[in-house]
């Protein structure tokens, strides 16, 4: 089935500082990426779609220079959280989206998800 | 907006107890129709999907039928395990906004005693 790792599972960092999470789909290329914020006990939260070599959609109410994500290949997307304070504390997950092509084919497959704690 | 609304947990079920976790969805589209579980600590796996009106998805042992008529996509098991336990997300997928965005549900906590 369809792998999607990310890196670090978990980290730690101090407030100003930035931290950088890889999402990597490990056996098929994909074209799109999600990236998710989830806090405790609650659900998922979309913060930006990334497309392969261009520039990701953010949601309304995240900031795009806090927040700066990359879609370098199609097998990898990266999420810099930069100048990190406590308030961004929280699970970060990012999904891949395989494209088979044909109406309500494209599944997303989620990654384990990065715990980050802002000290 | 579309939107996903999911009964509220947390649902405690014994072992080998019948499972429904209620969904309903709004649309203005033709959405796709996802189940997807959280264990403690993890990411999210797709547990089963329908694409289209009267499609069941199914997986082990759950099993969920989108139906158009009622916008609803009802989560069941027959027998559950304690390993089941989890939070189970329902989600919808609506093409026609075009990256295939995932609504998601609140969640629900679904906790199997022995």
């Amino acid at each position: 089935g369809a792998v999607v790792s990310q890196h670090p599972s978990w980290v730690i960092c101090k407030s100003g500082t930035s931290v950088k999470i890889e999402c990597r789909s490990l056996d098929f290329q994909a074209t799109t990426m999600f990236w998710y914020r989830q806090f405790p006990k609650q659900s998922l939260m979309l913060m930006a779609t990334s497309n392969e070599g261009s520039k990701a959609t953010y949601e309304q109410g995240v900031e795009k220079d806090k927040f700066l994500i990359n879609h370098a290949s199609l097998t990898l997307s990266t999420l810099t959280v930069t100048s990190a304070h406590p308030e961004d504390s929280s699970f970060y997950i990012c999904s891949a989206q395989e494209r088979k092509g044909g109406r309500g084919a494209n599944t997303q497959y989620f990654g384990p998800g990065t715990r980050l704690t802002v000290l | 907006g579309d939107s996903v609304t999911q009964m509220e947990g947390p649902v405690t079920l014994s072992e080998e107890a019948f499972l429904t976790i209620n969904c309903t969805y709004t649309a203005t589209g033709y959405p796709s129709l996802f189940w997807y579980v959280q264990y403690p600590g993890e990411g999210l796996q797709l547990l089963l999907k329908a694409t289209k009106a009267d499609d069941k998805g199914s997986n082990k042992g759950f099993e969920a039928t989108y139906r158009k008529e009622t916008t609803s996509f009802h989560l069941e098991k027959g027998s559950v395990q304690v390993s089941d336990s989890a939070v189970y997300f329902c989600a919808l997928s609506d093409p026609s906004g075009g990256y295939n965005k995932l609504i998601f549900g609140a969640g629900t906590r679904l906790a199997v005693h022995p």
